[in-house]
This record gives structure tokens, C-alpha cells and sequence, in this order.
């Protein structure tokens, strides 16, 4: 199993521009998961779903669109990129949610985004 | 609302030596509570998790043993290698999302 997988691992972009990252798990999880990772801030929720076809806005929304089209991926779409979306972006997933209570959530490598 | 309140890093420590981090939360009623792990250039893992008011997790020589009385899941290990330098994270969970802290880093020198 490759587990949590995130393509691409690096992007440069001008503001802007818009792209689309990619999430794929192979563990038939139902809910997954976008984070935003910035120095002294710890981790940030973006938007998550709780299954194939349903999002949920987190903490940190704007600026950011996603998609669960098929299980087993999630998108993380920017539309306009700027310079405060300069970050790294993890993708997790979890067979239950983690307000269940005994979940865990298994994370990919990361992207690394920055917008010029 | 419910937050996560962990130690500000770096934590530099020479091999052998006792960790411990710490871990405070807000919440409502009992969530479950996470350790997770982030080595250089990777995503996080997690180390240990404990489910319920007492619970102790463990895991690689770490342990964290969830406090309802302090709010509290301290992460301790007895002895750290070079191999623990890594960003550690608690987390608490609840209504389908962990909250994380803000992550301490910790540096171990031989």
C-alpha cells in the first residue's frame, strides 16, 4: 500500500495563477483531510469531507476550493494564487473521523507551494 | 473555542537525557488525544494516541497519559536519541477534525 500520496511534491506560482493539488489514498478511508502548515502555527485546517461527494470548510477556507469526486482522492484547488498561500499543504484521511474517538489520521509527504 | 497549548521549541537536549514537553487543552467534555511526529522534510505520524481520562500512550519509548483533572497529555520519554530530533505535535480530536498545537521542536545532541 503506498498509504497517503500528494502530487506535486514542490510548485513555484505567480499570484495569479491557479492550480490544483492532488490527494490519493489506497485505504478506502472515508474522510480526508487538507492542512496548511506555517511556521509557528502549527497545523491549519483547509477544508475536509466526510465522504465521496461531501466537503466541510475548516479553519482556514478562503482562497481554496476542493472536490471529492471519487473516494479515493481529494482536491485541493487555488484559483488565484497569493503570496499568503505561500505554505506547505498536507492531505490526510482517516477510516472515521477523529471525533470518533479512536481514529487515527495517516498523512502524505506534503507539498510545498510558493506563490511569487 | 477548544485549542491545543504545547511548549514553545527548540528543546535541545544531549543524548540520554529525560524528555518532556508540554501539553495543555480546552474542550468540552473528553476528546481523544494525540502525540504526532514530523521528521525533517516528511509528513507527520503519529507516535501515540490515548482514548479515555487516564489512558497512558506508548510507543518508541514515549508516553503521555491523559489528565482530565489538568487538561493535560504531557509527552515524556526516559532516554533521547539523536534519532528522536523530529517537530512533535499534540492534538486533540473531536467533531471529525483534530486541533493541533503549534509543534515543539526538539534537537538532541550527542
Amino acid at each position: 500500500n503506498a498509504g497517503v500520496t500528494q502530487t506535486p511534491k514542490f510548485r513555484v506560482l505567480k499570484t495569479g495563477q491557479s492550480m490544483t493539488l492532488l490527494c490519493a489514498q489506497d485505504m478506502n478511508h472515508e474522510y480526508m483531510y487538507w492542512y496548511r502548515q506555517d511556521p509557528g502555527m502549527g497545523l491549519r485546517l483547509i477544508h475536509y469531507s466526510v465522504g465521496e461527494g461531501t466537503t466541510a470548510k475548516g479553519e482556514v477556507p478562503d482562497g481554496y476550493n476542493v472536490s471529492r469526486l471519487k473516494k479515493q482522492n481529494f482536491l485541493l484547488g487555488l484559483e488565484s494564487a497569493a503570496p499568503s498561500q505561500t505554505s506547505v499543504y498536507f492531505c490526510a484521511s482517516s477510516y472515521l473521523g477523529s471525533g470518533s474517538g479512536t481514529d487515527t489520521q495517516y498523512f502524505g509527504p506534503g507539498t510545498r507551494l510558493t506563490v511569487l | 473555542g477548544d485549542s491545543v497549548t504545547q511548549m514553545e521549541g527548540p528543546v535541545t537536549l544531549s543524548e540520554e537525557a529525560f524528555l518532556t514537553i508540554n501539553c495543555t487543552y480546552t474542550a468540552t467534555g473528553y476528546p481523544s488525544l494525540f502525540w504526532y511526529v514530523q521528521y525533517p522534510g516528511e509528513g507527520l505520524q503519529l507516535l501515540l494516541k490515548a482514548t479515555k481520562a487516564d489512558d497512558k500512550g506508548s510507543n518508541k519509548g514515549f508516553e503521555a497519559t491523559y489528565r482530565k483533572e489538568t487538561t493535560s497529555f504531557h509527552l515524556e520519554k526516559g532516554s533521547v536519541q539523536v534519532s528522536d530530533s523530529a517537530v512533535y505535535f499534540c492534538a486533540k480530536g473531536g467533531g471529525n477534525k483534530l486541533t493541533f498545537g503549534t509543534g515543539t521542536q526538539l534537537k538532541v545532541e550527542l
